[in-house]
């Protein structure tokens, strides 16, 4: 079954960092960019950035740009997001996303969400 | 602030036909690059209901349909059904941010 398994939630302190993994299942891990997504409690989703898992080459948004990492293991088919200087505004809902294999960037295999909690 | 604007709200009765605009500008949609439209059901990921503008993933009902025109973008759904309340939102990419956007968010409610 094709299907994104990301790790469980965190609580981090003002200040902190935090690494997210998503790992891919039923597919050829490198065949498929990845895309992380985040969503604070009540708001929309919002694009973080995205990463080549066959060639390693990564793009970020530029709001995150400097705190954000995303790298990847093709011995184990996982993406990992990882972002630094936490703030109480991070507080969200990751998600990493499969871009489908019929459009050059729709995501058609989502993981199942990571909270992140900032909090002191 | 997301560049993409939708209604923050729509509504219908079952079985009728209600549709959800995405309004974005000559950097994201009006330069040509396709909308995604995904739906979203409180505390789970999004959807994935239209790809490239116009096209269904496997398993989409037909009920579900997208179009595209100049700067702006719908969804329409027919025969509106009580699984259909949901949260809605478009997806395009955006040439000034160098990025992908969604749009504000749609929520849907079957009357």
């Amino acid at each position: 079954q094709v299907q994104l398994v990301q790790s469980g939630a965190e609580v981090k302190k003002p200040g902190a960092s935090v690494k997210v993994s998503c790992r891919a299942f039923g597919y050829t891990f490198t065949s498929h960019y990845i895309h992380w997504v985040r969503q604070a409690p009540g708001q929309g989703p919002e694009w973080m950035g995205v990463i080549n898992p066959g060639g390693g080459g990564t793009t970020y948004a530029q709001r995150f740009q400097g705190r954000v990492t995303l790298t990847r293991d093709t011995s184990t088919s996982t993406v990992y997001m990882g972002l630094t200087s936490l703030r109480s505004e991070d507080t969200a809902v990751y998600y990493c996303g499969r871009v489908a294999a019929a459009s050059p960037d729709a995501l058609d295999i989502w993981g199942q969400g990571t909270m992140v909690t900032v909090s002191s | 602030q997301s560049v993409l604007t939708q209604p923050p709200s729509v509504s219908g009765a079952p079985g009728q036909r209600v549709t959800i605009s995405c309004t974005g500008s000559s950097s994201n949609i009006g330069a040509g690059y396709d909308v995604h439209w995904y739906r979203q059901l409180p505390g789970t990921a999004p959807k994935l209901l239209i790809y490239d503008n116009t096209n269904r993933p496997s398993g989409v009902p037909d009920r579900f349909s997208g179009s595209k025109s100049g700067t702006s973008a719908s969804l329409a759904i027919t025969g509106l059904q009580a699984e259909d309340e949901a949260d809605y939102y478009c997806q395009s990419y955006d040439s000034s941010l160098s990025g992908y956007v969604f749009g504000t968010g749609t929520k849907v409610t079957v009357l």
